[in-house]
């Protein structure tokens, strides 16, 4: 089954700093790989996802993530962060169970932007 | 505007008794999705449907129950066998086309439950 790792249930910056959100996956194969944000007591909303089509990936609210199979990584990053980012990332990977494709959630990292 | 409607979003209920959180969806989706959030614990599939009808457990699925009758709509009941109901629980919805590579779950806006 797959796993997914996000290092660091909390990572804080200071507002204007670079944002770097961690995620690993087990894998091996290339899967699909998503990032989804969630505010305080809301849904998820997906910020961007990869299948295979470009390494590195643009999503919403100025957020990339670039996928690195030899590292079996998917890192989320931000050049400048904004007070606004302030919530919770999840990584999440595609798994085939069953015969249907389910996602898989790595446990999350709150994101604190310092004023 | 197409969405996912969850409700209620607070839940109370007394230890013992069944209680069943709603799920619609008006994005004419054929795939509906329950999972459990725990704080720390990042999100875990309860049960999932890919038609009308048809539903498959997810990673976590005892002591909960759902149905399928309508597209639109995917209720999920918390029975009293289940121990520890006290959660964060998310219905999503994709269109289950295509698998995830072209597909993307839209998620609602969750409800609380606490057992009292």
């Amino acid at each position: 089954a797959q796993s997914v790792t996000q290092l660091g249930s909390h990572v804080s910056v200071s507002e204007g700093a670079l944002v770097l959100l961690r995620c690993n996956y087990s894998s091996s194969v290339p899967p699909y790989l998503f990032w989804y944000v969630q505010y305080p007591n809301q849904g998820l909303q997906l910020l961007l996802k990869y299948t295979s089509a470009a390494t590195l990936v643009k999503g919403i609210n100025g957020f990339e993530a670039e996928f690195k199979k030899s590292e079996t990584s998917f890192h989320l990053t931000k050049p400048s962060a904004h007070m606004s980012d302030a919530a919770e990332y999840f990584c999440a990977v595609s798994e085939i169970q069953g015969g249907s494709e389910k996602l898989v959630f790595g446990k999350g990292t709150k994101l604190t932007v310092n004023p | 505007d197409g969405g996912i409607t969850q409700s209620p979003k607070y839940l109370f209920r007394k230890e013992g008794q069944n209680v069943t959180l709603s799920c619609e969806q008006n994005l004419n989706h054929d795939a509906m999705y329950w999972y459990r959030q725990d704080p720390g614990q990042g999100l875990r599939l309860i049960y999932y449907s890919q038609i009308v009808n048809d539903f498959q457990k997810g990673d976590i699925a005892e002591g909960y129950s759902v149905s399928r009758e309508k597209k639109e709509s995917f209720p999920l009941t918390v029975t009293s066998a289940q121990k520890n109901p006290t959660a964060f629980y998310l219905c999503a919805s994709s269109t289950g086309l295509g698998g995830f590579g072209t597909d993307t779950q839209y998620f609602g806006p969750g409800t609380r439950l606490t057992v009292l």
